[in-house]
């Protein structure tokens, strides 16, 4: 299994851009999530998904765009970014489902976005 | 609001010595809790969690946490420090009330063991 995979690993952009971060999991979860991170702040809730054609906004939703397509696939869309969504991306996936036991998450290796 | 703790931006450890990172949360009922490790430049990896059951959970690589219910604390412990394990740790939570699989998340611990 490759488990998390995430990409670019990198990413400069201009404000006012778009772009998609992809996101794939080849491990059949159920969930999947994305989350910023930023010194000092921990891990920060941006959208999730409980299985495919189902997702919901976490806690810093704004700006940005999700879709589940398949198990496998979750991108992340940034509709027109600027310099505070400058930050390290995590897409994360787990087994978790309402009434299954209780599984801890699998982390992509991230995505490093600085927005000028 | 739901929210995780952890006090120290720092630990700093001789190599040899037992460690705690230290994590306390506000959540109601009784959550899910979890121990994550990330190492320069990756993603988090996952060390232990408590479900239910004994207080005392070991985890990978010889770590080890200690439920408290009464002091709603999830501290993170090691008997003999590496230099290998300096590193960023997160504690992190899951509502019990949650049907989803979200986490909250302390802003992180960062761990430095000497030699």
């Amino acid at each position: 299994n490759a488990g998390v995979t995430q990409t670019p690993k990198f990413q400069v952009l201009k404000t006012g851009q778009s772009m998609t971060l992809q996101c794939a999991q080849d491990m059949n979860h159920e969930y999947m999530s994305w989350y910023r991170q930023d010194p000092g702040m921990g891990l920060r809730l941006i959208h999730y998904s409980v299985g495919a054609g189902i997702t919901d906004q976490g806690e810093v939703p704004n700006g940005y765009n999700v879709s589940r397509s398949t198990t496998e696939d979750f991108p992340l869309r940034l509709l027109s970014a600027a310099p505070s969504q400058t930050s390290v991306y995590f897409c994360a996936s787990s087994l978790s489902s309402p009434g299954s036991p209780i599984y801890e998450q699998y982390f992509g290796p991230g995505t490093r976005l600085t927005v000028t | 609001a739901q929210s995780v703790a952890q006090p120290e931006d720092q630990v700093n450890v001789a190599e040899g010595n037992p460690l705690t990172v230290k994590c306390t949360y506000s959540v109601s009922g009784n959550p899910y809790l979890f121990w994550y490790v990330q190492y320069p430049n990756r993603g988090l990896q996952f060390l232990l969690k408590y479900i239910t059951g004994d207080n005392l959970v070991k985890g990978s690589y010889g770590f080890e946490a200690e439920f408290n219910k009464s002091q709603t604390s999830f501290h993170l412990k090691k008997p003999s420090a590496l230099v290998s394990d300096s590193a960023l740790y997160f504690c992190a939570v899951r509502p019990r009330s949650s049907n989803t699989g979200k986490l909250i998340f302390g802003q992180g611990t960062t761990l430095q063991v000497k030699p």
